[in-house]
């Protein structure tokens, strides 16, 4: 069973760079798309965007300017960048894998979650 | 962007119950790309129902989806302790992925 394991720094000051870490285990990380959904507290999930093993990107327009995902194939891992965070990018932050069948698409496995909190 | 709108806010209801949880797309979508996700307290979404009606592997049979276009419904039949959570639809169909913004179903 495929396992998600995320990792980055939880606490930021406005201005600074986000940056969290996925690392897949238990599954294929090739032949699937790879995404971040972040939650902020009290809200519903978004989207923020997603990666392919191959590294081609997309990623919601709201946050295109000052977002970017990488892969990394030789470790099985993928990562997010937002530049310039403010207050409104508190949220928990997971990383999740997209499931692409025959018939439909769906995030079937999900990270543990990291809280990252924006404040001076 | 697909708004995604989810109702009732919240559902009190008492174990046993049954639950009809709606949520309703600012336009039409592919059935196939319609998913449903609970979420208990400190914890990641988990996948219950996808492609509108399929349950994910491992997912009681109480619990079903149904609904195409603009209007789908999750329900779920004979509410166990654990089932009480917070419930979102998700869209896959037309870029951004969009989510709902939840229906709480509580122990009345």
């Amino acid at each position: 069973q495929v396992q998600l394991q995320q990792w980055g720094a939880g606490l930021l000051k406005p201005s600074e760079t986000l940056s969290l870490t996925c690392g897949v285990s238990g599954g294929s990380f090739s032949g699937y798309y790879w995404s971040w959904i972040r939650q902020p507290p009290g809200q519903g999930p978004e989207w923020i965007g997603e990666i392919n093993h191959s590294g081609i990107a997309t990623y919601n327009s709201s946050l295109k300017s000052r977002v970017s995902i990488s892969v990394d194939r030789t470790q099985d891992q993928f990562s997010l960048r937002l530049t310039s965070v403010t207050a409104a990018d508190t949220a928990v932050y997971y990383c999740a894998r997209v499931a692409t069948t025959s018939c439909c698409s769906y995030f079937d496995s999900w990270g543990q979650g990291t809280l990252v909190t924006v404040s001076s | 962007d697909i708004v995604l709108t989810q109702s009732p806010g919240t559902l009190s209801l008492s174990p046993g119950g049954r639950a009809t949880l709606s949520c309703r797309a600012s336009q039409t979508i592919t059935s196939n790309y319609l998913a449903w996700y609970q979420q208990k307290p400190g914890r990641a979404p988990r996948l219950l129902v996808y492609g509108a009606s399929r349950r994910a592997t491992g997912v009681p049979d109480r619990f079903s989806g149904s609904g195409s276009g603009t209007d789908f419904t999750l329900t779920i039949t004979r509410l166990e302790p654990e089932d009480f959570a917070v419930y979102y639809c998700q869209q896959y169909d037309i870029s951004p992925q969009t989510f709902g913004q939840g229906t709480k179903v509580e122990i009345k």
